[in-house]
């Protein structure tokens, strides 16, 4: 079965600074990977997604993820952090044709001014 | 598109009492998951459906919880009774194939059994 793993359940950056948030993946074969974002009182919301086209992904808020199935991660960067980055972050892996997703426990990321 | 619907946003009540939370996914959507989400164990999946058909309900943690979709446009959770430990955000979420679209989810039910 698939799992992931998401280093550190809390992250502090100041603002304007380097975004980084880990996950690694388990999988027998080639998966689907995603990132969601959960913003205070709301739901979960699609931030990026790999389905197998380019190892670079580029998602909504100037968040972007790369592939890498040597190192089995997916981890999320982004150049400068704002303020309204404050939010929890889950990773999420998935195989084709088996619709069930494995999330992560979450990170949440502090923005600090 | 209006999304995933859940209703409703909050929902205060005795325990003991019956709670339904309903959920409404997105048209054309043929999966529907139900999760529940707590500080202490994050998010959890209680059950999902394919085709109005309950395919894992082994994340349902007892016999008090049931779920149901009698049609592709509706599912409830259902807790009877309730108990203060039940106290929890619920999310429904639905996704369709291909599979790689992922999930989308709802903005969820904040439950509090008092």
């Amino acid at each position: 079965a698939q799992s992931v793993t998401q280093l550190g359940s809390h992250v502090s950056v100041s603002e304007g600074a380097l975004v980084l948030l880990r996950c690694n993946y388990s999988s027998s074969v080639p998966p689907y990977l995603f990132w969601y974002v959960q913003y205070p009182n709301q739901g979960l919301q699609l931030l990026l997604k790999y389905t197998s086209a380019a190892t670079l992904v580029k998602g909504i808020n100037g968040f972007e993820a790369e592939f890498k199935k040597s190192e089995t991660s997916f981890h999320l960067t982004k150049p400068s952090a704002h303020m309204s980055d404050a939010a929890e972050y889950f990773c999420a892996v998935g195989l084709y044709g088996n619709n069930r997703l494995a999330f992560g426990k979450g990170t949440q990321v502090v923005v600090i001014p | 598109d209006a999304g995933v619907i859940q209703s409703p946003r909050h929902e205060v009540t005795e325990m003991g009492q019956e709670v339904t939370l309903r959920c409404k996914p997105i048209s054309g959507h043929n999966s529907l998951f139900w999760y529940r989400q707590t500080m202490m164990r994050g998010l959890e999946l209680l059950i999902y459906f394919n085709n109005n058909v309950p395919i894992d309900d082994s994340g349902m943690p007892e016999d008090r919880f049931s779920a149901k979709m009698p049609n592709a446009s509706f599912s409830t959770l259902k807790i009877q009774p309730s108990e203060p430990r039940d106290s929890a955000v619920y999310f429904c979420a639905s996704s369709f194939p291909p599979f790689g679209y992922g999930y989308t989810f709802g903005s969820g039910t904040r439950l509090t059994v008092v």
